[in-house]
């Protein structure tokens, strides 16, 4: 069980355009999802959070414009990455959890974005 | 001084040793600690989930966390060389998770 996706795993797109990550909760119901960004040998910086029909929480230094996140439902989640820059190239990952702060969160397997 | 220190290794060790990893914390409102696993180029998984000082075991993983000392330990027993990972110490208060660094580790058959 507490099984999250994400979809693409990979994706590479060129400077100027806008990518969309899907993060899904495969067998339970998500109130809240997260989204991190881990750079090679770094840890993972959380970049926001999102409850499912609110807007969603950015952390500071997070661009809300630049990182569309839509939490449409129970189960899924959306990172958008608008105007993408070869800066924003990184590993992005989902968590997904039941419980507003995050007890025991469920990871998907990451987004590796690169942007040329 | 950031919240969480985790040494980010690498560490090297052979198959069957007994591992240690650590981390320190400075802030005193966290409560609840993790111990992640991470495989290149994965989401992290979770390992141990503690909210108590002492110790808690599940097959050869052990978590030990003394809030005393802002010290949290993992400890892995018979070390196999599919543990090779990075291990990612998280922790808590009633606000997001922060994480450490992680910790590289191989196991060298």
């Amino acid at each position: 069980g507490a099984v999250v996706s994400q979809h693409p795993s990979w994706v590479i797109c060129k400077s100027g355009t806008s990518v969309k990550i899907e993060c899904r909760s495969l067998d339970f119901q998500a109130t809240t999802m997260f989204w991190y960004r881990q750079f090679p040998k770094q840890s993972l910086m959380l970049m926001a959070t999102s409850n499912e029909g609110s807007k969603a929480t950015y952390e500071q230094g997070v661009e809300k414009d630049k990182f569309l996140i839509n939490h449409a439902s129970l189960t899924l989640s959306t990172l958008t990455v608008t105007s993408a820059h070869p800066e924003d190239s990184s590993f992005y990952i989902c968590s997904a959890s039941t419980s507003a702060v995050g007890e025991e969160q469920y990871f998907g397997p990451g987004t590796r974005l690169t942007v040329t | 001084q950031k919240e969480v220190e985790q040494d980010p290794g690498p560490l090297s060790v052979p198959e069957g040793a007994i591992v240690s990893l650590n981390c320190t914390y400075s802030n005193s409102a966290f409560q609840y600690f993790m111990w992640y696993r991470q495989y290149s180029r994965k989401g992290p998984e979770l390992l141990m989930y503690t909210y108590s000082s002492g110790n808690k075991e599940d097959g050869r993983f052990t978590a030990q966390v003394d809030k005393s000392s802002k010290y949290i330990s993992l400890f892995i027993r018979d070390s196999q060389p599919s543990d090779s990972a990075t291990y990612l110490c998280a922790m808590r208060g009633n606000t997001p998770l922060v994480f450490g660094k992680g910790t590289r580790l191989s196991v060298i058959a």
